[in-house]
């Protein structure tokens, strides 16, 4: 059964800085590996979508990578702004399994 | 561009009262899923539905019911409620099982069972 883990759980940075975002997982049988921005009171709206064949997806100040054989992806956010504060999720897209998510990391970037 | 809509967004039901979540796309997405949220556990797979036609037990499906209504609907029913079932309901679809399986999510609902 796929297990999914982000570390930090929590993680708080003055504005301007780079970060890197950890997701871990189990079992590397996936279509693709999802990461979500979540803000307070509303619904995940995703970010990036890297497929299983590939190794990077970039959108503007994010980049995520996949490392399949090492079972991790990271989320790189670039000159980081108080407006990227949020819970960020990643998720697995697992063969017979659905998507499996991550429990977050709640990122304050401070003014 | 509404995309995944769900209502309610907020309910308080007492123990023991029924209740349905509604939920419905605009993207002709084939698949559809509901979610719980709850603090420390993450998103939990309560139910899916694959296509028009069929649905499947996720990872927490009791104490619920859900009915696929056609291709952009799909309902999510607590016949009895229990405060267990005090959460953050969220909806969300996607084309299907094929590479590069974005999925989108609803707003949320938000129950309480007192």
């Amino acid at each position: 059964k796929q297990e999914v883990t982000q570390i930090p759980a929590a993680l708080s940075v003055p504005e301007g800085e780079n970060l890197v975002l950890n997701c871990s997982f189990t079992d590397s049988a996936i279509y693709n590996l999802q990461w979500f921005r979540q803000d307070p009171g509303k619904g995940l709206t995703s970010l990036l979508l890297i497929q299983s064949s590939q190794r990077e997806q970039t959108s503007g100040r994010l980049n995520a990578s996949l490392d399949k054989s090492s079972g991790r992806s990271t989320l790189y956010i670039a000159a980081s702004q108080p407006g990227d504060s949020a819970t960020y999720l990643c998720a697995a897209d697992n063969y017979g399994q659905n998507f499996v998510f991550g429990p977050g990391t709640r990122l304050s970037v401070l003014p | 561009n509404a995309g995944v809509t769900q209502t309610p967004k907020f309910q308080v039901l007492k123990t023991g009262q029924s209740m349905t979540l509604q939920c419905a796309q605009d993207m002709n997405h084939n698949s559809m899923y509901w979610y719980r949220q709850d603090p420390g556990m993450g998103l939990r797979l309560i139910y899916y539905s694959a296509s028009e036609g069929t649905t499947d037990k996720g990872e927490v499906p009791n104490g619920y019911n859900v009915s696929r209504l056609n291709k952009r609907e799909f309902s999510l029913r607590l016949e009895s409620a229990a405060p267990s079932q005090t959460s953050v309901y969220f909806c969300a679809s996607t084309r299907g099982r094929i590479t590069g399986n974005t999925i989108y999510f609803g707003e949320g609902s938000w129950l309480t069972v007192v």
